[in-house]
């Protein structure tokens, strides 16, 4: 099964900054979701990046993916404080279609 | 479309006790999943079941876990007798097959255990 790794741990940054957080993973992927989680909550998907896909937006978010080197990144740009969260990437490959997830970024926005 | 339902929202028991989950995922989600998320870790998954069929459940502490999906619809997520350390948010996931893979996961919001 799959799991990505999230970096940093923790990030926190002022609001209008932007944010960037890493994930990396080890075998070969369909695709690779990331997902937020408010405090108390269930998750939220955000994007889903297909592994023949090198860059994706959606709103304020930007999603990279680089399989050569097993890793992608997201990027939220102007945050807000509404941004702070806990952020996991799950890579998904392979007939099971289940996710399995790591510790997740948990990324505070500063007013 | 609505979303997965799961209730109840909080639960406090004791040690030794049992307690059960519900979940009810979006209409025509054929694959649903169980995950315990203990506070500052990612979820992990407990189970997976497509339609009622169990497809992984190689997480489970079935000494003291159960979880059925009858008629492929809701779900029951049961434990018992309940430790100390079963303290966790409990999510139920549901995901579309019809879509193939490339299909993101829809999660409730949880079921927050605490035994004391």
């Amino acid at each position: 099964s799959q799991q990505g790794e999230e970096d940093p741990q923790a990030l926190s940054i002022q609001e209008g900054e932007n944010a960037t957080m890493n994930c990396s993973y080890k075998t070969s992927i369909n695709n690779l979701q990331w997902y937020r989680q408010n405090s108390g909550r269930g998750l939220v998907h955000l994007i889903l990046i297909r592994s023949n896909e090198r860059e994706k937006h959606s709103g304020r978010l930007r999603v990279t993916l680089d399989t050569s080197k097993k890793s992608s990144s997201l990027l939220i740009t102007a945050s807000r404080a509404a941004d702070t969260a806990s952020y996991f990437c799950a890579p998904s490959g392979g007939g099971a279609q289940k996710l399995v997830f790591g510790q997740g970024t948990r990324l505070t926005i500063n007013p | 479309e609505a979303g997965v339902a799961q209730s109840p929202r909080y639960k406090i028991i004791e040690k030794r006790q049992s307690v059960a989950f519900w979940c009810n995922p979006i209409s025509g989600h054929a694959t649903l999943y169980w995950y315990q998320q203990i506070l500052g870790q990612g979820p992990k998954l407990l189970i997976q079941f497509q339609n009622n069929g169990v497809v992984d459940d190689s997480q489970l502490p079935k000494d003291r876990f159960s979880a059925e999906r009858l008629k492929g619809v809701d779900s029951t997520l049961k434990i018992q007798p309940a430790k100390l350390e079963d303290s966790a948010v409990y999510l139920c996931a549901s995901r579309s097959t019809r879509h193939g893979p490339n299909y993101g996961y829809t999660f409730g919001s949880g079921t927050r255990l605490t035994v004391v």
